[in-house]
């Protein structure tokens, strides 16, 4: 039982590449979440799923798109990659409307 | 918009000593978070508080959803090594389990333990 795993773990792009960031759990969660973490700022809500076929806005959607590819993932897609967006980010993911997150181990990205 | 300050932002403690910290914010919260994140780990939930006044302990560590709503502690007595990390509350101003979108994370406050 992997829980939530993450890939890749540390990622260097130069301005205005792109990629993507893959999610997968196995514990059968409804609810998936991505989130950025800065220096001095907690983590900040990228993107979530409530649900399988759902996705929403969070506190910082720009510049960045989600896919819930199916119930165990969900990715982040940088379309053109900014300084701005270096950061470490973590998914998450749950039961459901709730707050028993469980936490990937987080991709650090640097941005050049 | 809404947002919330920890203090202290770092704290350097020995071992045995008890250890307290709070998270206050300007405006009502009706569900209390607290996470611990080891280094270069995700952040693990430690305690949920979903009621004003409710005080809640999970092994050495003690949490309490302040009687206003706009505060809330965490407490961990007789501190060891792996104590260490940054301590993270969040809070959510709708009613507990109703949804996620509003959940509003602190800045962390760094703990040091010192053998």
């Amino acid at each position: 039982n992997a829980g939530v795993t993450q890939t890749p773990k540390f990622q260097v792009l130069k301005t205005g590449q792109s990629m993507t960031l893959q999610c997968a759990q196995d514990m059968n969660h409804n609810s998936m979440y991505w989130y950025r973490q800065d220096p001095g700022m907690g983590l900040r809500l990228i993107y979530y799923s409530a649900s399988e076929g759902t996705t929403d806005k969070g506190e910082v959607p720009n510049g960045y798109n989600v896919s819930r590819l199916n119930k165990r993932e969900f990715s982040l897609r940088l379309e053109s990659a900014a300084p701005s967006q270096t950061s470490v980010y973590f998914c998450a993911s749950a039961t459901g409307v709730g707050y028993e997150q469980y936490f990937g181990p987080g991709t650090r990205l640097t941005v050049t | 918009g809404q947002q919330l300050n920890q203090s202290p932002q770092s704290m350097f403690i020995q071992e045995g000593e008890d250890v307290s910290m709070n998270c206050t914010s300007s405006s009502i919260f009706n569900t209390w978070l607290w996470y611990k994140q080891d280094p270069g780990e995700g952040p693990v939930l430690l305690i949920a508080l979903y009621k004003a006044g409710e005080l809640t302990s999970n092994g050495r560590l003690t949490a309490q959803f302040g009687i206003t709503r706009k505060d809330s502690f965490l407490n961990i007595s007789a501190s060891i090594p792996s104590d260490v990390g940054i301590y993270f509350c969040a809070g959510d101003p709708k009613l507990p389990k109703t949804s996620y979108d509003k959940v509003i994370f602190g800045p962390g406050t760094s703990l040091s333990v010192i053998p």
